[in-house]
C-alpha cells in the first residue's frame, strides 16, 4: 500500500513531442504529489507538485494531471527539449516529508 | 543560498570495510533526511531527523546502519560492516517546516 508505481520506464521523443508518465498509488492517505527531475550524477531536484484538492497544475511546459478517483496521476512535458533529458520521479506522502518515491522514467529527447 | 553539501562524492571500499558520510543542510533546514538510491530505483527514505531527533528510522537497517546529527546541523551516515548489496547513492536531503525537500549531489558507494 505504501508503493507508487510509475510507467514507462523510459521514454524517446522526438524534440517539440509531449511525453507523459504516468503513476498510481494505493495510499488514500497521500496528499502531496511532487515530480522530480535527476540529471547524471546529480541528486533529485523538485519540478512541480500538487495536492489532492485539484486536478491539474501547470508550470511553464510541465504540467501535472491528478486523478483523485483512479489514484493516478500524470506528468505530461510540452515541446520537450533536448535539455529535458532526464529521468524523471514521482512522489508521494502524507505531507511533504517522508516521501515515496516510484521507480523512475528514463527520458531521451532527440533534436 | 548554497544547497545541501555532501561529501564524499565517491567511495569504494572492500566488503566488511566500514565508511561513513557526511551531510550539510540548507541554513535554517530543521529537517534532515538520508536516502538510499540503488541503481535503475527510485530514492528510499532511511531515516528523517526533525533538529537533532529522529522522527523515522523505520527503514533503516540498524543492525549495520547509524546516523546521527548533532547539534542538529551537519549529520553522518555510517555502514559497519558495508555489505555488497549497499552500493548505491546515498542521497542527503533538507527542508524547512515541512515544505519542499533539497536534495545534494549525493555519494556514490561501491562496496567490492
Amino acid at each position: 500500500q505504501q508503493q507508487v508505481k510509475q510507467s514507462p520506464q523510459s521514454l524517446i521523443v522526438q524534440k517539440g513531442g509531449i511525453p507523459i508518465i504516468n503513476c498510481a498509488y494505493e495510499n488514500t492517505a497521500f496528499d502531496y504529489f511532487p515530480w522530480y527531475q535527476q540529471f547524471p550524477g546529480k541528486g533529485p531536484a523538485l519540478l512541480i507538485a500538487i495536492r489532492p484538492d485539484v486536478s491539474e497544475k501547470k508550470e511553464g511546459r510541465f504540467t501535472i494531471s491528478f486523478n483523485k478517483s483512479a489514484k493516478q496521476f500524470s506528468l505530461h512535458i510540452m515541446d520537450s527539449q533536448p535539455g529535458d533529458s532526464a529521468t524523471y520521479f514521482c512522489a508521494a506522502s502524507e505531507s511533504t516529508d517522508k516521501l515515496i518515491f516510484g521507480t523512475g522514467t528514463r527520458l531521451q529527447v532527440f533534436p | 543560498e548554497a544547497g545541501v553539501a555532501q561529501s564524499p562524492r565517491y567511495k569504494i571500499i572492500e566488503k566488511r570495510q566500514s565508511v561513513a558520510f557526511w551531510c550539510n543542510p540548507i541554513s535554517g533546514h530543521a529537517t534532515l533526511y538520508w536516502y538510499q538510491q540503488i541503481l535503475g530505483q527510485g530514492p528510499k527514505l532511511l531515516i528523517q531527523f526533525q533538529n537533532n531527533g529522529v522522527v523515522d528510522d523505520s527503514q533503516l537497517p540498524k543492525d549495520r546502519f547509524s546516523a546521527e546529527r548533532l547539534k542538529g546541523v551537519d549529520s553522518t551516515l555510517k555502514i559497519q560492516p558495508a555489505k555488497l548489496e549497499d552500493s548505491a547513492v546515498y542521497l542527503c536531503a533538507s527542508s524547512f517546516l515541512n515544505t519542499e525537500a533539497f536534495f545534494g549531489q549525493g555519494t556514490r558507494l561501491t562496496v567490492v
